[in-house]
């Protein structure tokens, strides 16, 4: 099946610092993909769209300043979390599909943990 | 109203067991309806798709209600294996389409 890829898996960081994310979808293109978010014992929750070659499309109470998310191409999409704070501290998880009419696919996650 | 609901159970089961697990949605358009199992601080993992005809695979069967907007996983001869929180998932179509997602039930299953 297809394969989606985050990197890093995990990563801890001072609060003030950003954070940069990176899904790849590897053996197929997206021109769309999900980012979520779940906090613990909570569901995954959409932050936002990210969309090949245009701006993402965030959901409500996400901030777009602070969640940067560049779609530069087919394979790729990337989540910034800028000045990250404790409170941001979750397991991001991105997700794409192959083509239209197929189950989405989801990366590995990313733990971030900020101190 | 949630747009997906699921009860955070959690269900503790001996092995062997059959165990059911309901969820409703609450959007009348959704299309594609899915279950996907996540184990402790991993991604979702497809378990199966759900069909207007309800569909079996193995061990696991799932079936959809449209009229009462109403999804159901079935687990038989349980496995300690099958201990994980399983997600009820909507999506208006699916591909390009957001996901939404339940809370997840629990399931353990015990020796």
């Amino acid at each position: 099946g297809a394969v989606v890829s985050q990197h890093p898996s995990w990563v801890i960081c001072k609060s003030g610092t950003s954070v940069k994310i990176e899904c790849r979808s590897l053996d197929f293109q997206a021109t769309t993909m999900f980012w979520y978010r779940q906090f613990p014992k909570q569901s995954l929750m959409l932050m936002a769209t990210s969309n090949e070659g245009s701006k993402a499309t965030y959901e409500q109470g996400v901030e777009k300043d602070k969640f940067l998310i560049n779609h530069a191409s087919l394979t790729l999409s990337t989540l910034t979390v800028t000045s990250a704070h404790p409170e941001d501290s979750s397991f991001y998880i991105c997700s794409a599909s192959e083509t239209s009419g197929l189950e989405p696919f989801f990366g590995p996650g990313t733990r971030l943990t900020v101190l | 109203r949630k747009e997906v609901e699921q009860d955070p159970g959690p269900f503790n089961v001996p092995e062997g067991a059959t165990v059911a697990f309901n969820c409703t949605y609450s959007n009348s358009a959704s299309q594609s309806f899915f279950w996907y199992r996540q184990d402790c601080r991993k991604e979702p993992k497809l378990l199966m798709s759900v069909y207007s005809s309800g569909n079996e695979d193995g061990r696991f069967t799932a079936q959809l209600n449209r009229a009462s907007q109403y999804i159901s996983l079935l687990i038989r001869d349980s496995k300690l294996s099958d201990s994980a929180t399983y997600l009820c998932v909507v999506t208006a179509n699916s591909g390009n389409t957001p996901l939404v997602f339940g809370k997840g039930t629990r399931l353990s299953v015990i020796a």
